[in-house]
């Protein structure tokens, strides 16, 4: 079967580095893709990984290891703005897109 | 560019009336949309695949009598929620996928429905 895991709720500082992990296992990969969704809207497109490595943008960044089944996106310099779900989402053969449960990251003072 | 609009972005009917949500990709053409919902803390699940042209392709243990999908134009595509009940109050948010990127979906911004 296809499988998303991602941890259900983390909890951060302002200010301060998280990192949310997510592992899958899917049949074909042809990309990964990590969404950002506030409550009550529609996810918004963060970053996309097809190739093993970091991709950086601004205070975001996401790794990929594909022989790991592995990825992770990295927020830096926390703001209060960031509290919100973050979804991880993986494209397998038919470029169908498996989502993920989600993570809601929660922002402390 | 590629911005996918949605409408209404929320609604509110009487159990047992039937709601048409559109979804429509306001600068580029879309061959393939797709409609998904969500449940109150719960992530997304897709509920079919439209195509334009053709049958839309219903995941399983969606009633596609129920959820009546139309894909009449390369712009437009309709979800129709027949007889609803109040189960089907929930947050239903449409996709689009670019011609010029077949992986990356755009996103509409939703649309609530409350059924009483």
């Amino acid at each position: 079967g296809q499988n998303i895991d991602q941890p259900t709720e983390m909890t951060a500082t302002e200010g301060a580095i998280v990192q949310i992990n997510c592992t899958y296992q899917t049949s074909g990969f042809n990309g990964l893709f990590w969404y950002q969704q506030h409550a009550g809207e529609a996810p918004t497109f963060l970053s996309y990984n097809v190739l093993d490595g970091l991709e950086e943008k601004g205070r975001f960044s996401s790794f990929l290891s594909r022989s790991k089944g592995y990825s992770y996106l990295l927020l830096k310099e926390l703001q209060m703005k960031d509290s919100a779900s973050y979804l991880c989402a993986v494209t397998d053969s038919n470029y169908q897109l498996i989502w993920g449960a989600g993570t809601k990251l929660i922002i402390k003072p | 560019g590629a911005v996918v609009s949605q409408h209404p972005s929320w609604v509110i009917c009487k159990s047992g009336t039937s709601v048409k949500i559109e979804c429509r990709s306001l600068d580029f053409q879309a061959t393939t949309m797709f409609w998904y919902r969500q449940f109150p803390k719960q992530s997304l699940m897709l509920m079919a695949t439209s195509n334009e042209g053709s049958k839309a392709t219903y995941e399983q243990g969606v009633e596609k009598d129920k959820f009546l999908i139309n894909h009449a134009s390369l712009t437009l595509s309709t979800l129709t929620v027949t007889s609803a009940h109040p189960e089907d109050s929930s947050f239903y948010i449409c996709s689009a996928r670019h011609p010029g990127s077949d992986h990356e979906q755009f996103f509409g911004p939703g649309t609530r429905l409350t059924v009483l």
